[in-house]
């Protein structure tokens, strides 16, 4: 069964810590995986897509990197802006099957 | 660019009522659209998937003739909970996407809280 584990479920960071979230996949014949920001009340943010092993992406503070089961997510010098649940979704087929969310949380 | 925005944002409504929310692509155009649910600390579950000019395809136990979709031009796609009850309270989520082929990617709308009193 094609499956999407994310870990840790939470994470608590003091602001300038930095860290990695992890989402891991079975799959055969990757389509993308995709990660997402979701604030509170709000839908998913896109943030990178990933198609191939080695495929880095890197937007601000953000840097995503694939390999052939798992991703992560790195955060450099996190603030607490960026305190949100971060969802990782595989492709299948026509559809993106979700990852249970890491809730991170950065403190001043 | 991609932007979806969803209408309403919240909604609140007697047992038996139906809603209808609308889920727009603003700025490109969206061949296929998604519906999800979203339960309070839970993460995304499809519901259906929405394509343009034809049927929706629901997923394995979502009733379609609860929850009707309709997907009438390139950047509109309609749910209508019909008959609702407490128990369909929660969060909706509609997603376009954008591009196609291998490199497509799904742009989220903002969400529509309905509670169902």
């Amino acid at each position: 069964e094609d499956q999407v584990t994310q870990s840790p479920e939470a994470l608590r960071l003091q602001e300038g810590e930095s860290s990695s979230l992890n989402c891991s996949y079975t799959v055969s014949g990757l389509r993308g995986l995709f990660w997402y920001r979701q604030d509170p009340g709000k839908g998913p943010e896109f943030l990178f897509t990933l198609y191939s092993a080695g495929e880095e992406k890197e937007k601000e503070r953000l840097k995503a990197t694939l390999t052939k089961k798992e991703s992560f997510l790195h955060i450099t010098a996190p603030k607490p802006e960026d305190s949100a649940t971060y969802l990782c979704a595989v492709r299948y087929g026509n559809k993106l099957v979700f990852g249970a969310g890491t809730i991170l949380r950065v403190k001043s | 660019g991609a932007v979806v925005s969803q209408h309403p944002s919240r909604v609140i409504c007697k047992s038996g009522t139906s809603v209808k929310i609308e889920c727009r692509s603003l700025d490109f155009q969206a061949t296929t659209m998604f519906w999800y649910r979203q339960f309070p600390k839970q993460s995304l579950m499809l519901m259906a998937t929405s394509n343009e000019g034809s049927k929706a395809t629901y997923e394995q136990g979502v009733e379609k003739d609860k929850f009707l979709i309709n997907h009438a031009s390139l950047t509109l796609s309609t749910l209508t909970v019909t008959s609702a009850h407490p128990e369909d309270s929660s969060f909706y989520i509609c997603s376009a996407r954008a591009g196609g082929g291998i490199t497509d990617t799904q742009y989220f709308g903002p969400g529509t809280r309905l509670t169902v009193l």
